[in-house]
């Protein structure tokens, strides 16, 4: 059974960092790889979808790579501003699991320091 | 607007009590699932739909019902809510295929007293 494992389970940063979280999956033959970020009490917002044939993929100052044959990702986020404090899920699509088959790791809670 | 939106955002109900979580999509979607979020165990899957009266078990489904009667709603039902579901709950959708995105609701705070 697919497992996903995220790592920092938090982390604080100043802002204006960059910085870069991880995700790692246990079976490599996944469909894609999505990043949702979650705000409190809020739904979960797609940010980057990769599909299993892409290395990367970029939005502003978001990027996602893909080692799918490692079986990790990571989002990397450029001059990190206290907007961007959330916690960010990693999941991914296999053949494991139910219609869309997506398997969440536990997320990795952000907080920016202005 | 491309939605996914769940109807109520929160809900207090007592043990024993029906309810339903509604969930509603307009991107003509034929994928529709459920899933609970419990701290310290994620997001899990409580039901899921490939189609109009489709639907299959998740991960979690005990305790709880769907139904896909049309395309654009996938509703939750809780027969005899008990405190242990008390949770945040999600519905997301997406178009039917492997690699495709999903889209989620705002979510539903239930708290079962």
């Amino acid at each position: 059974k697919q497992e996903v494992t995220q790592i920092p389970a938090a982390l604080s940063v100043p802002e204006g960092e960059n910085l870069v979280l991880n995700c790692s999956f246990t079976d490599s033959a996944i469909y894609n790889l999505q990043w949702f970020r979650q705000d409190p009490g809020k739904g979960l917002t797609s940010l980057l979808l990769i599909q299993s044939s892409q290395r990367e993929q970029t939005s502003g100052r978001l990027n996602a790579s893909l080692d799918k044959s490692s079986g990790r990702s990571t989002l990397y986020i450029a001059a990190s501003q206290p907007g961007d404090s959330a916690t960010y899920l990693c999941a991914v699509r296999g053949s494991g699991g139910g219609a869309d088959g997506l398997t969440f790791g536990k997320g990795t809670h952000l907080i920016i320091q202005p | 607007e491309a939605q996914v939106t769940q109807n109520p955002r929160y809900l207090i109900t007592v043990t024993g009590k029906k309810l339903t979580v509604t969930c509603s999509q307009n991107m003509n979607h034929e994928y529709m699932s459920w899933y609970r979020q419990d701290p310290g165990l994620g997001l899990r899957q409580i039901y899921y739909s490939m189609n109009v009266e489709v639907t299959d078990k998740g991960d979690v489904p005990e305790g709880y019902k769907v139904s896909r009667k049309e395309k654009r709603n996938f509703p939750l039902i809780l027969e005899s809510p008990s405190p242990n579901q008390t949770s945040l709950y999600f519905c997301a959708s997406s178009p039917a295929g492997s690699n495709t995105e999903a889209f989620f609701g705002q979510g539903t705070r239930l708290t079962v007293v």
